[in-house]
Parts: C-alpha cells; structure tokens; sequence
C-alpha cells in the first residue's frame, strides 16, 4: 500500500510571496488533514476534510491560508501572502474511516519563509 | 479550547534503563489516546494507542496507561535501545462527528548508549 505523498519537500520563498503544497492521501483513505508542526512542537491540525467536505478548519488563518480536496481525493493547501511565522513544517495525513483513529502522515513540506 | 500537556519536554535515559513520558488532557470528552514517534526529519508515526475503556495496554517494551478520572496517561518504554531515541506526542481525540485530534508539543527523548 503506497503511503501519503506530498510535494514539494522542501520550498524556500520570501515573506508575502504565495506557495502551494500538494498532497495525495492513501487510497481510499475518506479523512484528510493538514498540520502546521512549528519547530519543537507539535503538530496543529489547520483543516480537516472528511471527503471533499471541510468538517473543521477552526485554526486556519483564512485571511492567508486555503485549502481544497477536489473529488475528495487529492488535496492543496495555498499560503498568500506568506509571512514569517508561516516558516514550519506541513504534514498532510489521511485516515481510512471515520471510527477507525489511526491517521497516516507523509513526509511533510519544510517551509522556509526569509 | 482543548489542550494536551506533556512532561517532560526533554528526557534522557541510560540505555536499558526504562523512561515514562507523561501527557494531561482537559477535554473529557476525549476517548482516544495515541502516542506517535518522529524521528529527526521524519514523519510522526503511530507506535501505540488506548481508548478510554481501557486503562492500560501492553506492546513488547511499550506500554501506555490511563487514568480517565485524573484525566492523564502515560508512556512507559522498558530496556530503552539507542533506536528509541525521538520526539514522542501523545494526543487526544473525541469521537464527535469529526474525530478531532489534539496533539501535545512533544518529548525528546535521548538514549545514550
């Protein structure tokens, strides 16, 4: 079973420019998350998709931040502008089911905004 | 809002001695405990987890405890190896009708050989 794959791994851009992150979840995996992991914390779910509904995105700075999961399988995540504090590490995860906890994470995208 | 806290943020420990990472929660709701492993540059990985109608589980030299009254749990790892060094959450999550996981900010924990 091939894992969660996001791209970029790494992206280094300057304060108010925009970036995309791209992820595409285990095979018929229904939930999808994005994290924000700032160095020496730990992850921060920004938005939750259960399909291709948002069912929480209470933490997302949507002045800045979006997201969509189109036909409820690939996901992107759009920072514009992007500020310093942006800098972290984003995890996407996917899960099978909603009852079933385990979530899935890939490799993540290591943001560095100058 | 929900938190988890987890103590102690950093924590070394002698080869083959044992460690015990600690996390508190503050939603009681809350029914579902994982603990994840990330390694340097790698991502978090499930190692093992409790629900809430259990209070303690058991997997080769890890186990986890739960005290649903006091509202924490814990991570034991006996005979530590060198492997087991990492940042280790813990985290809670409710079965609501989005299964929302909280995570909290991570131990280091060093294995020194």
């Amino acid at each position: 079973e091939a894992g969660v794959a996001q791209s970029p791994r790494y992206k280094i851009i300057e304060k108010r420019q925009s970036v995309a992150f791209w992820c595409n979840p285990i095979s018929g995996h229904a939930t999808l998350y994005w994290y924000q992991q700032i160095l020496g914390q730990g992850p921060k779910l920004l938005i939750q998709f259960q399909n291709n509904g948002v069912v929480d995105d209470s933490q997302l700075p949507k002045d800045r931040f979006s997201a969509e999961r189109l036909k409820g399988v690939d996901s992107t995540l759009k920072i514009q502008p992007a500020k310093l504090e942006d800098s972290a590490v984003y995890l996407c995860a996917s899960r099978k089911e909603r009852g079933r906890y385990e979530q899935y994470f890939g490799p993540g995208t290591r943001l560095t905004v100058t | 809002g929900e938190n988890v806290e987890q103590h102690p943020s950093t924590l070394s420990v002698q080869e083959g001695d044992s460690a015990v990472i600690k996390c508190t929660y503050s939603d009681s709701a809350s029914n579902y405990f994982p603990w994840y492993k990330q390694e340097l540059g790698k991502r978090p990985q499930l190692i093992i987890d409790i629900r809430s109608n259990v209070g303690e589980k058991k997997d080769q030299r890890i186990a986890v405890t739960l005290n649903k009254t006091a509202k924490h749990f814990s991570l034991h790892i006996t005979e530590t190896q060198p492997e087991d060094s990492a940042v280790y959450f813990c985290a809670a999550a409710r079965s609501t009708s989005y299964d929302k996981v909280i995570f909290g900010p991570g131990t280091s924990l060093s294995v020194i050989p």
